[in-house]
């Protein structure tokens, strides 16, 4: 099945900071490319990816995807304590199914 | 409504136990699934359903592991025989299937903290 691999791992800023998410992945009938922040508990969906070259914006937070060279970015401008959470990327599998498969996350700690 | 539900929010329990964890959907989504995400880890896919029927099951879904959801609303997921690798939070999430461009948005419970010892 596809793999999600997700960089860094971990990552600690400073408030104001600008940061930059990576998910790269293997490619079989591309359907969609998605991300998740998870505090605590639930992950809560911010984007989805289909097309490449078309940024989503939500904020202070966007992202992009390349199809060509199959990765996504998820970046964070002027970051905030309340930006402290796992980012984790997923995407369907190649065939007809409905499951996410999802990255082990990228842990981001911002600090005041 | 107020999104997925899922009850208890936290288990402990001894090795060899049974434990069962429910799933509340979205009231208009017909597609449920489970997913078991341990420390440091991504979500890991167990199962899914629409409305009723079981459509796909993991090989990580041992035989201990049995999910139901007998009228196509509540799930619930039973372990049996548990052991201290069952350890992890197990999360349910629901969706309407898939988009106009096949991307299927899931939406996540809070899950259920399972810890055996």
């Amino acid at each position: 099945e596809d793999k999600v691999v997700q960089s860094p791992l971990s990552l600690v800023v400073h408030e104001g900071d600008t940061v930059t998410l990576n998910c790269s992945y293997e490619v079989t009938n591309f359907r969609s490319l998605l991300w998740y922040k998870q505090e605590k508990k639930a992950p809560t969906f911010l984007f989805m990816l289909t097309s490449s070259g078309i940024e989503k914006k939500s904020g202070r937070l966007s992202s992009i995807l390349d199809k060509k060279e199959l990765f996504s970015i998820l970046n964070i401008t002027a970051t905030q304590t309340g930006d402290s959470a796992v980012y984790l990327c997923a995407k369907p599998p190649p065939r007809d199914t409905d499951k996410l498969i999802f990255g082990t996350g990228t842990r981001l700690q911002v600090f005041p | 409504d107020t999104g997925v539900s899922q009850n208890p929010r936290h288990k402990i329990t001894k090795r060899g136990q049974n434990v069962t964890f429910r799933c509340d959907p979205i009231s208009e989504h017909n597609r449920l699934y489970w997913y078991r995400q341990t420390l440091g880890q991504g979500p890991e896919f167990l199962t899914y359903f629409q409305n009723e029927a079981q459509l796909e099951k993991s090989r990580l879904l041992s035989d201990r592991f049995s999910a139901e959801r007998p009228k196509g609303s509540f799930s619930t997921l039973e372990i049996q025989r548990t052991e201290q690798g069952d350890s992890a939070m197990y999360l349910c999430a629901s969706s309407l299937g898939q988009g106009p461009s096949g991307a299927n948005v899931l939406t996540f419970g809070a899950g259920s903290r399972l810890t055996v010892l």
